[in-house]
């Protein structure tokens, strides 16, 4: 079965500090990975997602994230932390059962301090 | 604008007392999902429908049902809610079930159930 983890349940950041957020995954087959954003009190926002084409995935607001097979990760990162990227962020796998189900991880709150 | 609704987005109510959270998309999307949302376990999908009166279940349907007469409205009842059903929830759509997608999520609902 399918399933994500992301490490680390809160991480705390400097503004203009790495953002590194992590996850990994476990699926038999080459997945299809997303992550996404929660703002408080708001939906998820998709941010990035892998579909087996460039392993360094570019996404929204600066962030981008690499597929390492070999790590089975997905980690996502952006070089300099702003004040507006504290958030929740999910870490999600398509589930191959054609359900359409996304497996999120537990998610991560990322805060950004001044 | 593209969006997914829901309403309402706070609800308090008393076990046993019936309720449906509503979800609307205007994207003529024909897969949509719903998700609930618990501390240190992401989301997890209650049920899906992959088109019109097709509807199925997901990894936590117990005391929920669905219904989806039209494209646009895939609606989530609670016959009989109970405090474990304490909880927020998100609706989400897609072009298609298929993997790979992105899934729009609307803003959610907030349930407490005492």
């Amino acid at each position: 079965a399918q399933s994500v983890t992301q490490l680390g349940s809160h991480v705390s950041v400097s503004e203009g500090a790495l953002v590194l957020l992590r996850c990994n995954y476990s699926s038999s087959v080459p997945p299809y990975l997303f992550w996404y954003v929660q703002y408080p009190n708001q939906g998820l926002q998709l941010l990035l997602k892998y579909t087996s084409a460039a392993t360094l995935v570019k996404g929204i607001n600066g962030f981008e994230a690499e597929f390492k097979k070999s790590e089975t990760s997905f980690h996502l990162t952006k070089p300099s932390a702003h004040m507006s990227d504290a958030a929740e962020y999910f870490c999600a796998v398509s589930d191959r059962s054609n359900t359409g189900k996304l497996i999120f991880g537990q998610g991560t709150t990322l805060q950004v301090k001044p | 604008e593209a969006q997914v609704t829901q309403n309402p987005r706070y609800l308090i109510t008393v076990t046993g007392k019936k309720l449906t959270v509503t979800c609307s998309q205007n994207m003529n999307h024909e897969y949509m999902s719903w998700y609930r949302q618990d501390p240190g376990l992401g989301l997890r999908q209650i049920y899906y429908s992959m088109n019109v009166e097709v509807t199925d279940k997901g990894d936590v349907p117990e005391g929920y049902k669905v219904s989806r007469k039209e494209k646009r409205n895939f609606p989530l009842i609670l016959e009989s809610p109970s405090p474990n059903q304490t909880s927020l929830y998100f609706c989400a759509s897609s072009v298609s079930s298929g993997q790979g997608y992105e899934q729009y999520f609307g803003p959610g609902t907030r349930l407490t159930v005492t």
